[in-house]
Order: C-alpha cells, then sequence, then structure tokens
C-alpha cells in the first residue's frame, strides 16, 4: 500500500473550515484514501474514504485532486470536539490487507 | 448493536503472568484485528482474522496469540507478561477488507 505524509499537528478556529492535507504521490490506480480520526483515549473512528471522486457525508468532504497524488479532508465547521488525531490511509479495498496506521495529523480546535 | 465490545477496559499484570483480552462484536463482521498502541505513537497491528478459523500475523505479533473459533469472538493471549507489552490495546472489526470499526479499547500496564 502506498505511503502517507501528512502535518504532524494543526490548529483551527472554533466555527471555521478545518482543511487537513494529505500526501500520497505513490498511489496506485486501485488504491482508495482513508480517513480515521482518534479522539484522546478512544478508539479509531471512521470518517470517509474514496478512489478519485470527491466525497462527503454527515461529518465531512474528501477532496481528491485529479492526479490522486494528494487530497484534503474538509470539516466544514470545527467544533472542539473535533480535536483529535487524524489518520490518512491508503490501501486496495478489495486486499485482504489491514489498515497501516502513520501518526497522523494532531488537529487541535480552538475557542 | 453494541459494534465492537472489549473487556476489561484496565488491567494491571506483573511480570510473567498472563492473561486474555476478550473482543466481541455482533455486526456479523467476518474481519477482526487486533492493535496495540503506544504512548503517542500509531497503531501497529499485531494479528487479523479474515474467517472463523483463519489467523494471520500482523507487523507486531511477538509475545502475543490469538484464536477465532467463531465470528463474533477474537480474544488476544498475552502468555508472559512483558513490561514492552505496555500499551493500550483496540480490536476492530469490518465486513471484508473495507471500512474498521474500532472497541473502546484496553489499557494494559505490566510492572
Amino acid at each position: 500500500d502506498a505511503k502517507t505524509t501528512q502535518p504532524p499537528s494543526m490548529d483551527c478556529a472554533e466555527g471555521r473550515a478545518a482543511n487537513l492535507p494529505c500526501n500520497h504521490s505513490t498511489i496506485s490506480g486501485n488504491e482508495y484514501v482513508y480517513w480515521y480520526r482518534q479522539i484522546h483515549s478512544q478508539g479509531p473512528q471512521y470518517i470517509i474514504h474514496g478512489l478519485k471522486n470527491n466525497e462527503t457525508n454527515e461529518m465531512a468532504s474528501l477532496i481528491i485532486t485529479e492526479d490522486r497524488k494528494s487530497s484534503t479532508l474538509i470539516l466544514p465547521h470545527a467544533t472542539l470536539r473535533d480535536t483529535a488525531v487524524y489518520y490518512c490511509i491508503v490501501r486496495v479495498a478489495a486486499r485482504n490487507t489491514p489498515l497501516v496506521f502513520g501518526k497522523g495529523t494532531r488537529l487541535s480546535v480552538i475557542a | 448493536n453494541a459494534g465492537v465490545t472489549q473487556t476489561p477496559k484496565f488491567r494491571i499484570l506483573k511480570i510473567g503472568q498472563s492473561m486474555t483480552l476478550q473482543c466481541t462484536q455482533d455486526m456479523n463482521h467476518n474481519y477482526m484485528y487486533w492493535y496495540r498502541q503506544d504512548p503517542g505513537m500509531g497503531l501497529k497491528l499485531i494479528y487479523y482474522s479474515v474467517g472463523a478459523g483463519i489467523t494471520d500475523k500482523g507487523e507486531v505479533p511477538n509475545g502475543y496469540n490469538v484464536s477465532r473459533s467463531t465470528t463474533e469472538d477474537f480474544p488476544l493471549r498475552l502468555e508472559l507478561a512483558a513490561p514492552s507489552q505496555t500499551s493500550v490495546y483496540f480490536c476492530a472489526s469490518s465486513y471484508g477488507p473495507g471500512t474498521q470499526y474500532f472497541g473502546p479499547g484496553t489499557r494494559l500496564l505490566v510492572l
């Protein structure tokens, strides 16, 4: 599975959009981009995933560049409860290989 | 649905003791996983299973054993506890190699 690069930390003002970048320049054509987050001491929580089209659900939006080498997770109106570590993971969905977690981005939402 | 449940929530072990961490899911998922997370680090895969009777090693399997006799349960066994096994352990499940759902974790301290 392709490796990802994320900034170690970011700050965001409460109520503003949080834009979390992820670089995956070696991604293959059949690899999906997954986003999870981990709120302090809790188990990771699935947020969203996509292949090449932009995706949106009740939690967030995922924007994937046309060349698929990078993506951005957008939390449209960040709240204090969105403070967490966010993990960007690239993997082949059909393969029997589990997720590989890196160190992620620590997002701090500030009042 | 309760989702993924783990017991115990917290345990202190002495060096050389053994214990079993329990994990149960009620979503009829065929895939189950065990991860460990050391302080300030990402998750590392210990073992995983793609169905009852089938298990495979992850990134850090040494010192652990697993079994999968039913779809619902995936216990993790520590035979001879060592201080290096002090960590938070997360169990997860998925329907196929897709989105994983995590339990709340078991915090283990080996002294």
